[in-house]
């Protein structure tokens, strides 16, 4: 089954205590990204992949770090977490020429004490 | 002026009716028009994209754009229980750019 799957779905955790939420799609597709979703501010971008070793800041990259060292996983890293960085997050990816057909992973629920 | 606005709701309705969905844009350079579908604890989902003005129809779902009034429509027909989601459009200015701009989403509850 074409998927992209995040792990951890839930995590609490406490101010600045590092973490990684892992990313991963079996779809071949080179590209990828990181999304946050917040009430009353939508979807926005943290950080996205074009393809290997090739990542760029979103809208909103700021303590945050990815890594993109095999086509298939595209990692993010929270190295200090703030509460302000409690939200839902989730990760994507598509295909060259079709970037508006998003497949978004399942979502991992982060909550920042 | 945000680049998408998007009435957050929520909107309820009666199972069979029509609802319409809407988005207004300001950035004249988008060309791919989508509504994605989220349901309770679940990621977005594509439901339907047009490219450029013009309507397209897939079953009871029906996407509209207008890019003179820079608005874009989503009409669901016959409305069901099961359509109870988040819809969530968004645009891009080229088909293959990762950069999409969401828009709020619109909570839809239908009541059986």
């Amino acid at each position: 089954e074409a998927q992209v799957t995040q792990n951890p779905r839930y995590l609490i955790t406490v101010t600045g205590k590092k973490l990684t939420v892992t990313c991963s799609q079996n779809m071949n597709h080179e590209y990828m990204s990181w999304y946050r979703q917040d009430p009353g501010l939508g979807l926005r971008q943290i950080y996205y992949s074009m393809n290997v070793e090739v990542t760029d800041k979103g809208d909103v990259p700021e303590g945050y770090k990815v890594s993109r060292k095999e086509k298939r996983n595209f990692p993010l890293i929270l190295e200090s977490p703030s509460p302000n960085q409690t939200s839902l997050y989730f990760c994507a990816s598509s295909t060259p020429n079709r970037g508006h057909e998003q497949y978004f992973g399942p979502g991992t629920r982060l909550t920042v004490t | 002026q945000k680049e998408v606005e998007q009435d957050p709701g929520p909107l309820s309705v009666p199972e069979g009716a029509i609802v319409s969905l809407n988005c207004t844009y300001s950035n004249s350079a988008f060309q791919y028009f989508m509504w994605y579908r989220q349901y309770s604890r679940k990621g977005p989902e594509l439901l339907m994209y047009t490219y450029s003005s013009g309507n397209k129809e897939d079953g009871r779902f029906t996407a509209q754009v207008d890019k003179s009034s820079k608005y874009i429509s989503l009409f669901i027909r016959d409305s069901q229980p099961s359509d109870s989601a988040t819809y969530l459009c968004a645009m891009t200015a080229q088909g293959g750019s990762e950069k999409l701009v969401f828009g709020k989403g619109t909570k839809l509850t239908v009541n059986p």
